[in-house]
């Protein structure tokens, strides 16, 4: 079974740039999690989806982050437009309904903003 | 707001020898706690949870310790192989948002 992926696995672009991070999940899985870890920082939770319906944003930065999942598929992160402190690695991890907690990350996007 | 603190930042231990690898956490209404491991280039893999009902979890080789008296979580890896060498972290959970640590890098001397 294939595990989350994401892409680009690594993306360097100049301040006021537009950015977009895909993220597929495990197929089934309905919840979708964005998290972005700044370097030397925990790991910090963006938003939830369940399937396409934003559960909870509460994480996220500002206006500049704009995080869809047409369909309850994959998802994007659009930045727009990157700032500096916007560089980090952004994850995204899926799980399935009845284990919200044993969720499965992909290999991250380091994002980085010059 | 919550925070989650690792006692120790890096961690080196002799390989077949048990790894204790620690967490505190501030939030005393968190039900859930997990623990992550994060080898180079890739992702957070999920190891173990543990309800905030329970004080103790195993699985394999590993035992999640749970102490809500003095909110603390802790990783312990029995007969520790190179392969467990990666960044530990511990998350909790309260409401629908998870909340991680800064991880411990665990190395494992051959």
């Amino acid at each position: 079974e294939a595990g989350v992926t994401q892409f680009p696995s690594h993306s360097v672009i100049e301040k006021g740039q537009t950015v977009t991070l895909r993220c597929d999940p495990i197929s089934g899985h309905d919840n979708l999690y964005w998290y972005r870890r700044v370097m030397g920082k925990e790991i910090k939770f963006l938003l939830h989806f369940v399937k396409e319906s934003k559960q909870d944003e509460s994480g996220m930065p500002n206006n500049r982050f704009l995080a869809e999942r047409t369909g309850g598929t994959y998802s994007t992160l659009k930045v727009q437009p990157a700032e500096l402190e916007d560089s980090g690695v952004y994850f995204c991890a899926s799980s399935q309904v009845g284990s919200p907690y044993e969720q499965y990350f992909g290999p991250g996007t380091r994002l980085t903003v010059t | 707001g919550e925070s989650v603190g690792l006692h120790l930042p890096t961690l080196s231990v002799q390989e077949g020898d048990n790894s204790i690898i620690n967490c505190a956490y501030s939030n005393s209404a968190s039900d859930y706690f997990i623990w992550y491991k994060q080898e180079s280039g890739k992702g957070p893999q999920f190891i173990i949870d543990i309800r905030s009902n329970m004080d103790k979890r195993q699985g394999q080789r590993v035992t999640v310790l749970l102490n809500k008296t003095v909110k603390h979580l802790s990783l312990q890896i029995a007969a520790t192989q190179p392969g467990d060498s990666a960044v530990y972290f511990c998350a909790e959970s309260y409401g629908n948002q998870f909340y991680f640590g800064t991880g411990t890098s665990l190395t494992v001397i051959p």
